[in-house]
């Protein structure tokens, strides 16, 4: 599976959007880019999954560039509760060594 | 989303005995569990795989005499930490695997926080 690369940290205003990047220069045609987050002491939350289409859903926005060598998941209207560290993951969905391996992720704080 | 849940959410035993952690799927049939764990400040680390009806695959390091894993249905799997000893206490967390219309996710359970004395 491809290495995907995060900032360690990020900091948004409440009510304004948190776009939150990723770098996975070496992903291969057949891997999906998958985003969860991890709220403090909880198990990790799923937010949203692509190929090469940007995708949305009630959560969030998950924008791919055209190369799919980076990626960006935006959540539009950040509140305190979006506080969380945020794994980006890229991994060949349908491959029989399907296994989701969590990097640093980026913790995104959201101030008042 | 598809809800995970575990069971107990917390628990603190005695060193040298034997504690028993339930996954379940609660809305999904899962074929394919997984089984993490998370020291405090660290990200989640897969220890093993399982499978419904087979053996489970762990991963480096893992020793499955010691981490016992059962799935023995599409909704249920168990971890039992055996012998436990105070490097074991940890945050346990599962997953379960849905692939439904052409759609491959892993959703997660909120995790067991086991303390051992």
């Amino acid at each position: 599976d491809a290495k995907t690369t995060q900032p360690p940290s990020m900091d948004c205003a409440e009510g304004r959007a948190a776009n939150l990047p990723c770098n996975h220069s070496t992903i291969s045609g057949n891997e999906y880019v998958y985003w969860y987050r991890q709220i403090h002491s909880q198990g990790p939350q799923y937010i949203i999954h692509g190929l090469k289409n940007n995708e949305t859903n009630e959560m969030a926005s998950l924008i791919i560039t055209e190369d799919r060598k980076s990626s960006t998941l935006i959540l539009p209207h950040a509140t305190l509760r979006d506080t969380a560290v945020y794994y980006c993951i890229a991994i060949n969905s349908g491959g029989s060594n399907y296994k989701l391996t969590f990097g640093k992720g980026t913790l995104l704080t959201v101030n008042p | 989303g598809a809800v995970v849940s575990q069971h107990p959410s917390r628990v603190i035993c005695k060193s040298g005995t034997s504690v028993k952690i339930e996954c379940r799927s609660l809305d999904f049939q899962a074929t394919t569990m997984f089984w993490y764990r998370q020291f405090p400040k660290q990200s989640l680390m897969l220890m093993a795989t399982s499978n419904e009806g087979s053996k489970a695959t762990y991963e480096q390091g893992v020793e499955k005499d010691k981490f016992l894993i059962n799935h023995a249905s599409l909704t249920l799997s168990t971890l039992t930490v055996t012998s436990a000893h105070p490097e074991d206490s940890s945050f346990y967390i599962c997953s379960a695997r849905e692939v439904l219309g052409g759609r491959d996710t892993q959703y997660f359970g909120p995790g067991t926080r086991l303390t051992v004395l």
